[in-house]
């Protein structure tokens, strides 16, 4: 069975830094492309970021975080990473990691059940 | 970017109605489309990726279809654990943006 549990999420104050984590099991990390996806309260989902597979990784990032948010993976650990600096109130979210499948790069067929990120003074 | 659009935004039906929601990208993007729903306080759930492909163990009364720019999903006979959130997503290019949201009820 697939699994990817975030963690890392919590209360920072507006510009703090935060790194989220998603350890995965169930499935061959190494080979499997991953996204975050988060989510604001009561509001939809919005794509953040994709990372590849492949050495040297392919990269993405939505334009809210670019600049300011980090995608990496760690495959000897299982698992995926974001680090986030110049954390903003609309940062505050829901945060999802999942599996990139399918047709195109945005696709996720397996998710995680979120960490929330709170940004507040 | 592009735009994803789906309406209605949420709609009331009744167990064993046939639902449509439909989902407008603002330029062709094949069939590089993909649903979801989501239910309160969990993780979306992919129902369907390249605009009709049923992903495995959803039921059968789901249903997608379209390419270039419109497409539809549709729910052959609601059931009550059916009521959710739909989202459509667009895997063409980056950003992969979703539509916002159709919030399905009982009538």
């Amino acid at each position: 069975e697939v699994q990817l549990v975030e963690s890392g999420g919590g209360l920072v104050q507006p510009g703090g830094s935060l790194r989220l984590s998603c350890a995965a099991s169930g499935l061959t990390f190494s080979t499997s492309r991953m996204s975050w996806v988060r989510q604001a309260p009561g509001k939809g989902l919005e794509w953040l970021s994709y990372i590849s597979n492949s050495d040297p990784a392919t990269i993405y990032y939505a334009e809210s975080v670019k600049g300011r948010f980090t995608i990496s993976r760690d495959n000897a650990k299982n698992s995926l990473y974001l680090q986030m600096n110049g954390l903003r109130d609309e940062d505050t979210a829901v945060y999802y990691c999942g599996r990139v499948s399918g047709l195109g790069r945005g696709t996720v067929d397996y998710w995680g059940q979120g960490t929330l990120v709170t940004v507040s003074s | 970017d592009i735009q994803m659009t789906q309406s209605p935004s949420s709609l009331s039906a009744s167990v064993g109605d046939r639902v449509t929601i439909t989902c407008r990208a603002s330029q062709i993007i094949t069939t590089y489309l993909n649903w979801y729903q989501q239910k309160p306080g969990r993780a979306p759930k992919l129902l369907i990726s390249a605009a009709s492909s049923l992903q495995s163990g959803v039921p059968l009364r789901f249903s997608g279809s379209g390419s270039g720019t419109d497409f539809t999903l549709t729910i052959s006979s609601l059931q009550l654990e059916d009521f959710a959130t739909y989202y459509c997503q667009q895997s063409h290019s980056v950003p992969y943006t979703f539509g916002q949201g159709t919030k399905v009820e009982i009538k």
